[in-house]
């Protein structure tokens, strides 16, 4: 079993959707949590860092994070054909020999067209 | 503000050929830096890490070897390419162990 579980996709959407992107794990040192957002042939862009469970919103961008239930979650509302790429989770412990790094999941294609 | 270079952006080079892919970063100083690869449809790998001037972590054995010679310059080095060392080679920069990694926009590399 992988650490990160993260559907590939692809996934597509009309503009204007909001799209629920989605990571399971399972190891449970697992404290900080990312969504990176990568365009084809670039490298990824950080989105979101959060450290606690809950909510943080940036703009049309919401992670969620349910460490209860090793469950995070992007949401993108009112999705623009310019959120079309690949979104990537991946989170790191803290402490131990794991300290800072980071495991990713597959990556989820998102299609958003116009 | 900080910036990552990686050069070059795409390569190309035969079996049994060295390699060398630097990267550096601007705007910070004493980052821990790390080296990952992105095969196809997968994420990402982690290849080497470093948190000073002459300090590396492997964390796969193969065919790479990795070497940070100033504070803010990090190679990617190997002395005989093989077929299964072709992929996507990202370079990435975090100021802490705590803090997110930041990418630069990588080097596609082909071995034929």
């Amino acid at each position: 079993q992988k650490e990160v579980e993260q559907d590939p996709g692809p996934l597509s959407v009309p503009e204007g959707a909001i799209v629920s992107l989605n990571c399971t794990y399972s190891n449970s040192a697992f404290q900080y949590f990312m969504w990176y957002r990568q365009y084809s042939r670039k490298g990824p862009e950080l989105l979101m860092y959060t450290y606690s469970s809950g909510n943080k919103e940036d703009g049309r961008f919401t992670a969620q994070v349910d460490k209860s239930s090793k469950y995070i979650s992007l949401f993108i509302r009112d999705s623009q054909p310019s959120d079309s790429a690949t979104y990537l989770c991946a989170m790191f412990s803290a402490g131990g020999t794991s300290y800072g790094k980071l495991t990713f999941g597959q990556g989820t294609i998102l299609t958003v067209h116009p | 503000s900080q910036t990552i270079h990686q050069w070059p952006a795409t390569l190309v080079q035969p079996v049994g050929s060295p390699l060398s892919l630097e990267c550096t970063v601007e705007g910070t100083s004493n980052p821990n830096l790390y080296w990952y690869r992105q095969a196809a449809g997968r994420g990402l790998q982690l290849l080497f890490y470093s948190v000073g001037i002459g300090q590396i972590s492997s964390e796969v054995p193969q065919n790479l070897s990795a070497s940070r010679p100033q504070d803010r310059q990090f190679i990617l080095s190997s002395k005989k390419l093989l077929l299964s060392d072709s992929g996507f080679y990202l370079c990435a920069w975090s100021k802490e162990d705590n803090q997110p990694q930041h990418f630069g926009d990588g080097t596609r590399l082909s071995i034929l």
